[in-house]
Parts: C-alpha cells; sequence; structure tokens
C-alpha cells in the first residue's frame, strides 16, 4: 500500500484565517514532505521532516507554519494567508529523507479569498 | 542547484501512436532519475525510476527510460499510446548529495493527449 491522505480535498479561507491541511501516511516512511502546486506549474518543494524533524525549509514565508506530531502525521498550519498562496498542497512521504521515491497524496486545493 | 528541462509542453498523439517525452537535467553530481504522471483528475503517481544499474528502466502500463548519462537525459518511451495514457508526465531529479541532496526537483510537465 502506497497511499497518502490529506484532507480537506477543498478549503476556502480569508486572509485572516487560521486553518490547518492534514496529511497521514501508514507505509513507516520517516521522511515527509509538503509541495506547493500552482496551476499549470510543477510541484515545489516547501518543507521536508526527517524523523519527525524539520530537515529542510525552502525559504518559504512564516505564514506556512508546519509540524509533524508523529511518523504518521504531517500538518501545514495557515496563517494570514494572501490570495497569491491559493494553489493546491500536496504530501509526499518517502522512506528515508534523500533522493529515495516519493509517494504523493491527492493534494489539498486551497482558495485564499 | 539541479534543474530539469522538458522539451514539450503539449503533445498531441492518435492512438497506437509511440510516445517520446524528452527530459534534460543539469546537475553536476549523481541524481536518482523519475517520472511521474498526473492523470486528470488524480494525483501524482510514480511511473518509473532509476537509481542505478542498467539505464534501460521499465515502468508500469508499457512505459519504459533510458538513461544516458553523457547527454544528462531521461526520456521517456512508449511503443503504442492508448487514450487512457492522456495525462500530465513530470520528470524530476533527486541528488544523491550535496547541497540539493533530497530536495525532488520537477520539469515542467508535458500534457500528453492522445486522440481515439
Amino acid at each position: 500500500d502506497t497511499e497518502v491522505t490529506q484532507t480537506p480535498k477543498h478549503l476556502v479561507m480569508g486572509m485572516t484565517n487560521k486553518k490547518s491541511l492534514k496529511c497521514e501516511q501508514h507505509m513507516g516512511h520517516r521522511a515527509m514532505y509538503w509541495y506547493k502546486q500552482k496551476a499549470k506549474k510543477p510541484p515545489e518543494l516547501m518543507f521536508v521532516y526527517s524523523y519527525e524533524k524539520l530537515s529542510i525549509n525552502e525559504s518559504v514565508p512564516s505564514r506556512f507554519s508546519p509540524e509533524c506530531p508523529n511518523s504518521s502525521l504531517l500538518n501545514l498550519h495557515l496563517h494570514a494567508l494572501q490570495p497569491e498562496d491559493s494553489a493546491l498542497y500536496l504530501c509526499a512521504s518517502s522512506r528515508l529523507a534523500g533522493p529515495d521515491t516519493q509517494y504523493f497524496g491527492p493534494g489539498t486545493r486551497l482558495t485564499v479569498l | 542547484a539541479q534543474s530539469v528541462s522538458q522539451h514539450n509542453h503539449h503533445v498531441i498523439l492518435s492512438e497506437a501512436a509511440s510516445l517520446e517525452l524528452g527530459c534534460n537535467y543539469s546537475y553536476g553530481g549523481t541524481v536518482n532519475l523519475f517520472w511521474y504522471v498526473q492523470y486528470p483528475g488524480q494525483h501524482l503517481q510514480l511511473l518509473l525510476k532509476y537509481f542505478s544499474g542498467d539505464p534501460l528502466v521499465k515502468g508500469i502500463k508499457g512505459f519504459e527510460a533510458e538513461f544516458i548519462k553523457s547527454k544528462f537525459s531521461f526520456n521517456l518511451r512508449k511503443p503504442s499510446v492508448q487514450w487512457s495514457d492522456t495525462a500530465e508526465y513530470f520528470c524530476a531529479v533527486n541528488a544523491q548529495g550535496g547541497t540539493s541532496y533530497g530536495k525532488l526537483t520537477f520539469g515542467q510537465g508535458t500534457i500528453l493527449t492522445v486522440q481515439p
């Protein structure tokens, strides 16, 4: 089973709202990732967690706050977003951090009004 | 830093035609190479990958890719496409070391439309 699940599927929020995106995998993977995908563009890496610790932050604005409560869960907390943050947010996991194969979830379609 | 270039933005083929999608990468070190596919309304799925060994790798659904190190290329091929192959295809690289270690970088994607 190579399934990564994400909730919610769709999210609409105002610029003053606080919301969270959730990601879960039960493959025993120890690395988890957040990507942002704008329309007609490839996914762009945001954060990497390895063994529940943040290992890579690709200079993402602080209005995006990741959290890895345990080895199966990954959250992305959102606060004071801008309309240009509207995108598909993808979660992925891999057995280990590094150049290993990443498996992607279906994404959360975020719209910021 | 690594980068990936896919030659075609949109390819239109008739069923049973042969497919080749170009992918070139730029990186000074050793990389792992991937092709992902995104069917309409579905999530990114791994099509095939190359880590080491035989440079000709086979993936799911009859796809294959060849790694040519001297050309920094990893082109995707399929002898006979089907309507169900209509999707967007992404080439991606991940460095085995250096400052890009662990950072999966995608090409711009190629939209394949197969006409019945």
